[in-house]
C-alpha cells in the first residue's frame, strides 16, 4: 500500500539546521507532489511548502521562504525538508504528505511525523 | 492567505448521535472547473492526519459512509450521521484553492 516513512526525532540547538527525510513506497513517486506541514503543540497545522517530484519545482510559504529547502531524490523515492536558523518556536511535529492532485489537496497518505525539538 | 475558520471549537457527542462541523473560508474555494478545493482531515492523538473528504464532498477510500461533506464557495460542513467511539479526535478543514491553509480544528469527544 501507499506509504510515507519519515526519519526519526531530532534535537537541535538554536541557530542550527535540521533535515527531515520522507521515503515513499507503494506508488510511483515521480507522479506525485510532496507537501510539508508542521504542527506545534496546541497550534493548528501549518503549511511549509511543497515539491512537484517529477519536475523538481518547489513553492514555499512566505514565512519560511528564507530558510527552508525542499528537495527530492528520485533514485531512492525520498523527499527532504531542510529548515535552517532554528529557534525554539520551530519545535513541532513535521509531516510530509503525498499529493497526487498536484496542488489540489487530497493529501494521502501522510508520513508518521517527525518531532523536531529546538532547545539550548 | 485564505483564512479558514471552524466552529465549534469543541463538540461533545453521545454515541449514535449526529455531529456537524462548520468551516468558513475568507475567499471562495470554488474554481472555474466547478470544484471546491476543500478537504477534511481527522487527527487522532499520536497519529498523522487522515484524509476523510476531498473536493468538498468526495469521501476518501475506506472512509465510512457516515461521514459526508457539503457546501460551496465559502461555507462548508462535515457531518457524521452517527458518531462512534473511534471518531474522536480533532477535525481540520484545509483549503487547496491557493497555498494550503488549515482551520483551527474541532475536537470531537464522546459524552
Amino acid at each position: 500500500q501507499k506509504q510515507l516513512v519519515q526519519s526519526g526525532p531530532e534535537v537541535k540547538k538554536p541557530g542550527t539546521s535540521v533535515k527531515v527525510s520522507c521515503k515513499a513506497s507503494g506508488f510511483t513517486f515521480s507522479t506525485s507532489a510532496v507537501q510539508w506541514v508542521r504542527q506545534a503543540r496546541g497550534e493548528r497545522l501549518e503549511w511549509i511548502g511543497w515539491i512537484v517530484v517529477g519536475g523538481g519545482n518547489t513553492n514555499y510559504a512566505e514565512k519560511f521562504q528564507e530558510r527552508v529547502t525542499i528537495t527530492r531524490d528520485m533514485s531512492t523515492g525520498t523527499a527532504y525538508m531542510e529548515l535552517s536558523s532554528l529557534t525554539p518556536e520551530d519545535t513541532a511535529v513535521y509531516y510530509c504528505a503525498a499529493d497526487f492532485m498536484i496542488g489540489g489537496g487530497k493529501l494521502d497518505p501522510w508520513g508518521q511525523g517527525t518531532l523536531v525539538t529546538v532547545s539550548s | 492567505d485564505i483564512v479558514m475558520t471552524q466552529s465549534p471549537l469543541s463538540l461533545p457527542v453521545s454515541p449514535g448521535e449526529p455531529a456537524s462541523i462548520s468551516c468558513r473560508s475568507s475567499q471562495s474555494l470554488l474554481q472555474s472547473n466547478g470544484y471546491n478545493y476543500l478537504d477534511w482531515y481527522l487527527k487522532k492523538p499520536g497519529q498523522p492526519p487522515q484524509l476523510l473528504i476531498y473536493l468538498g464532498s468526495n469521501r476518501a477510500s475506506g472512509v465510512p459512509d457516515r461521514f459526508s461533506g457539503s457546501g460551496s464557495g465559502t461555507d462548508f460542513t462535515l457531518k457524521i450521521s452517527r458518531v462512534e467511539a473511534e471518531d474522536v479526535g480533532v477535525y481540520y478543514c484545509m483549503q487547496a484553492s491557493q497555498t494550503l491553509t488549515f482551520g483551527g480544528g474541532t475536537k470531537v469527544e464522546i459524552k
